[in-house]
């Protein structure tokens, strides 16, 4: 059960897009399609954003996509808003009734 | 609406047992498996265990097995979580997580684990 790989932080200025990454094995994100990714702002309980690699809960922006290629998934936010700016965790079924997070991506909005 | 409510929290010393209790509303809550995860100060998300709807059925993270136990009473619409033998790196908030993509966190309940 090691925890997903993600970048420590990135950066973007407003408008821009910024895609953050999140690398597994061939025992999680590479075999389901049960990738997940949460905002989480300081102090406040995470916010799912996208589910099943893909999909968008209501009310989450467009400006926030999913996808996946082998075992590494990717969120990208399109043009930046300063309320973007957050921590940003993915997470994957791993089999066996289990789920495993990454380790968490800070994002600066510039 | 839907709300998770955390309740149970507080600090305890090494080798001693908590009982964490999530109370739901909103939503039927006999119809949704049911998570914890927990987050260090200033680390990431980890899961901790999920539970079946009837809770027939209950996995753990490796860090917890055979010390955490997951349960629910669906008459109450509450979920539990007994900790016991608890360590310094058990510290942290918990979190009770609808299942359905891990939909829905409840606001989370400090767990402080020193002596």
């Amino acid at each position: 059960q090691s925890a997903l790989t993600q970048p420590a932080s990135v950066s973007g200025s407003p408008g821009q897009s910024i895609t953050i990454s999140c690398t597994g094995t061939s025992s999680d994100v590479g075999t389901y399609n049960l990738v997940s990714w949460y905002q989480q702002h300081p102090g406040k309980a995470p916010k799912l954003m996208v589910y099943e690699v893909t999909k968008r809960p209501s009310g989450v922006s467009n400006r926030f996509s999913g996808s996946k290629s082998g075992n590494t998934a990717s969120l990208t936010i399109s043009g930046l808003q300063a309320e973007d700016e957050a921590d940003y965790y993915c997470c994957s079924y791993a089999g066996s009734g289990t789920w495993v997070f990454g380790g968490g991506t800070k994002l600066t909005v510039l | 609406e839907v709300q998770l409510v955390e309740s149970g929290g507080g600090s305890v010393q090494p080798g001693g047992s908590l009982r964490l209790s999530c109370a739901v509303s909103g939503f039927t809550f006999s119809g949704y498996w049911m998570h914890w995860a927990r987050q260090a100060p200033g680390k990431g998300l980890v899961w901790v265990s999920r539970i079946k709807t009837d809770g027939s059925n209950t996995t753990y993270a490796e860090s917890v097995k055979g010390r955490f136990t997951i349960s629910r009473d669906n008459a109450k619409d509450t979920l539990y979580l007994q900790m016991n033998s608890l360590r310094a790196e058990d510290t942290a908030v918990y979190y009770c997580v609808r299942d359905d993509y891990l939909s829905y966190w409840g606001q989370g309940v400090l767990v402080t684990v020193s002596s």
